[in-house]
C-alpha cells in the first residue's frame, strides 16, 4: 500500500545544531508540504513543492529550508535550531491535479533544548 | 483574527450524545475539509465538501457557503470518537488554511 512516512518520529536536539527531518511518500504525488503544529495555532505551512526542483516558501519559512531532488522525498532542514522551533512537524502530499487533497504523515515531535 | 475559527475549543460528552462542532471562515474558498487527529497520531481526512451535506456512518458534515459556515455532527457518540477535529478550508490558490481544532472527549 502507498504511504507517507516521516523520520525520526521523535528528536531532541540542542540550540544551534542543524537538524534534518525526512519525509518519504510512495503515492507518486507531485505535491509535497511541510507544516508545523503548535498549541493555539492551526497547522501552518512552512515550505511546499509542486514537483522535482520546485520549492516555495510558506507562511512560516524563516529558519527552514527544503530541497526536492526526486518525487518521493522532501527533507526539511533547520539550519540552526532554535527553541522557538520546538513543535510537531507534519509532512503531506497530494496528487498533481488535486493540491488540496492532502495525505498526512504521522508527524515528528522535535524538541530544541 | 484567524481566518478559520472553530468552536468550541474543547468539548466533553457522555457516550451516546449528539455532538456538533462548528467552523466559520472569512476567506473565499473552493472547498472545506474536516480532519481527525488522534492523540499521538497522524491526521486523516474525514470529509471534503464544497456544498450541501455529506454523511459517513455516524458522521455528518454540512456547509453553508453564503454564511461561510460548516458543522460536523457526530450521532450516538462513542469513546473511540475522542480526538481533535480540525476544519481546514481550501483557499483560492488551493492551499489549506487550518482552524486550531476542537478537542473532543467522550466518556463511557
Amino acid at each position: 500500500d502507498a504511504e507517507i512516512t516521516q523520520s525520526p518520529r521523535h528528536k531532541i536536539t540542542e540550540t544551534g545544531r542543524q537538524v534534518t527531518l525526512a519525509c518519504h511518500q510512495t503515492w507518486n504525488h507531485n505535491n509535497m508540504f511541510w507544516y508545523r503544529q503548535d498549541l493555539g495555532h492551526g497547522l501552518r505551512l512552512i515550505h511546499y513543492s509542486y514537483g522535482v526542483q520546485d520549492t516555495n516558501k510558506g507562511e512560516v519559512s524563516d529558519g527552514y529550508s527544503v530541497s526536492r531532488s526526486n518525487t518521493e522525498d522532501l527533507p526539511l532542514t533547520l539550519e540552526s535550531a532554535a527553541s522557538s522551533q520546538t513543535s510537531v512537524y507534519f509532512c503531506a502530499s497530494s496528487p498533481l491535479d488535486r493540491r488540496y487533497e492532502q495525505y498526512f504523515g504521522p508527524g515528528t515531535r522535535l524538541t530544541v533544548t | 483574527k484567524n481566518e478559520v475559527e472553530q468552536s468550541p475549543q474543547n468539548l466533553t460528552a457522555q457516550e451516546g450524545e449528539f455532538i456538533t462542532i462548528n467552523c466559520s471562515y472569512s476567506v473565499g474558498i473552493s472547498a472545506l475539509h474536516w480532519l481527525q487527529q488522534h492523540p499521538g497520531g497522524g491526521i486523516v481526512s474525514l470529509f471534503m465538501l464544497s456544498s450541501g451535506k455529506k454523511k459517513h456512518g455516524r458522521l455528518i458534515a454540512t456547509i453553508n457557503i453564503q454564511e461561510k459556515h460548516s458543522s460536523l455532527h457526530i450521532t450516538a457518540s462513542h469513546p473511540r470518537d475522542s480526538a481533535v477535529y480540525i476544519c481546514a478550508v481550501v483557499d483560492n490558490t488551493d492551499k489549506l488554511i487550518f482552524g486550531t481544532g476542537t478537542r473532543l472527549q467522550v466518556f463511557p
